[in-house]
Order: structure tokens, then C-alpha cells, then sequence
């Protein structure tokens, strides 16, 4: 069965940065795009970013771009998100999930980052 | 890219149909078929019920359909249930070749 496991989420101060990774299984990774996702406490879903199959494109949400980075390395079966420059406002749940037909079929449980002093 | 325009709320009683609307332009529920329908419970996470404007994918009960007329995309519910009490978000692709979602209907069933 298709699982995502996001792992990375904490504390951090405004400023700093994390990554985030996302270990897929179930699935053949190299087919799909992969998107983040995230949710502010409290408040609805955010798109954040979204990679293609092989990694040669990749698109940004305007509240983050310029300050994160999507990657993936289609060894490992593993989706990142590199946050760079967090402000408070990206406190939220961030979820990895699988590219269907411009939609989201799969999601994983989610991690809690969270940007304070 | 602003959000899609949903309800906040919307309620109905067990049995009855309800219609959720999410509205955007010309650039994004306009002008694709790449309207998508997500259920979420409390600390859940999303769950994908409705992709394509209106495709239903395995497994999801058939009480639920979507639509689309413009710029305005909708989700029915027929023969609400007790456990259809959800958060709900609507979400289409855009011309920016970004995504965006509505800001979420709560479901109540009465």
C-alpha cells in the first residue's frame, strides 16, 4: 500500500532553516510528481510546491518562493523541502503527497514545523 | 494566486443533499478540468474524493459527484451520513502551472 512518511518538522527560530523529507513506499516513486502541502493551525490547505517525476521541473507557491527548495532523489524514494529564511507564518502542519491527474491522491500524516523565538 | 471561494458552512440533515460551491476565474476552475475534492476530519490528514471535476476515485462512496459550470466547480452529497461531518476543500490547477485550494466548507450534519 502507498505510505508517505514525512519526518524533519520541530521548533525554529524565525530566520533559520529545515528540511523536511518525505520517505515514500508502496509506489514506483520515479512515476510521479510529488507536492507539499501545508496547513497553519486552525486554517485551511496551502499549496506549496510541486516536482515533477524526475525532478526537471518544479513550481513554488508566491508566499514561498525564493526561500524554499523542492528536491527529490529517486534512489532513496525520498521527497525533501528545504526552508530557508521561516517566518512565523509558515508555522504549520506540512504534509508530502502523490501528483494524480493535477490532483492528490495519496497523503502522508503530516509534521509540525513550527517558527519561534 | 488567491484562493478559491467556498462556503464557510454548510448543513444538512441525514438523508438530504447538499451542494458545497468553490469559485474561481477564468485561470483556474475556468479554465481547466483539473478541479479536485478533498474530505478532512479532525487531525487527519485530506482525503482525495472527487479529481477531475468529476471523477470519483476507488473506493469513495457514489453519494458523492462534482460538477462544473464556468468558473464555479460544486460538490454534491446525496444521502448524507453522520460520518460525511467534514471539513471540505475544493482545489484546481492554474494557468501559473501552480495550485491553489478554497478555503474549506465545514459540513454539519444535523
Amino acid at each position: 500500500q502507498v505510505q508517505l512518511v514525512e519526518s524533519g518538522g520541530g521548533v525554529v527560530q524565525p530566520g533559520r532553516s529545515l528540511r523536511l523529507s518525505c520517505a515514500a513506499s508502496g509506489f514506483t516513486f520515479t512515476r510521479y510528481g510529488m507536492h507539499w502541502v501545508r496547513q497553519a493551525p486552525g486554517k485551511g490547505l496551502e499549496w506549496v510546491a510541486l516536482i515533477s517525476y524526475d525532478g526537471s521541473y518544479k513550481y513554488y507557491g508566491d508566499s514561498v518562493k525564493g526561500r524554499f527548495t523542492i528536491s527529490r532523489d529517486n534512489s532513496k524514494n525520498t521527497l525533501y523541502l528545504q526552508m530557508n529564511s521561516l517566518r512565523a507564518e509558515d508555522s504549520a502542519v506540512y504534509y508530502c503527497a502523490r501528483d494524480y491527474s493535477n490532483s492528490i491522491d495519496y497523503w502522508g500524516q503530516g509534521t509540525l514545523v513550527t517558527v519561534s523565538s | 494566486q488567491s484562493a478559491l471561494t467556498q462556503p464557510a458552512s454548510v448543513s444538512g440533515s441525514p438523508g438530504q443533499s447538499i451542494i458545497i460551491s468553490c469559485t474561481g476565474t477564468s485561470s483556474d476552475v475556468g479554465g481547466y478540468n483539473y478541479v479536485s475534492w478533498y474530505q478532512q476530519h479532525p487531525g487527519k490528514a485530506p482525503k482525495l474524493m472527487i479529481y477531475d471535476v468529476s471523477n470519483r476515485p476507488s473506493g469513495v462512496s457514489n453519494r458523492f459527484s462534482g460538477s462544473k459550470s464556468g468558473n464555479t466547480a460544486s460538490l454534491t452529497i446525496s444521502g448524507l451520513q453522520a460520518e460525511d461531518e467534514a471539513d471540505y476543500y475544493c482545489s484546481s490547477y492554474t494557468s501559473s502551472s501552480t495550485w491553489v485550494f478554497g478555503g474549506g466548507t465545514k459540513l454539519t450534519v444535523l
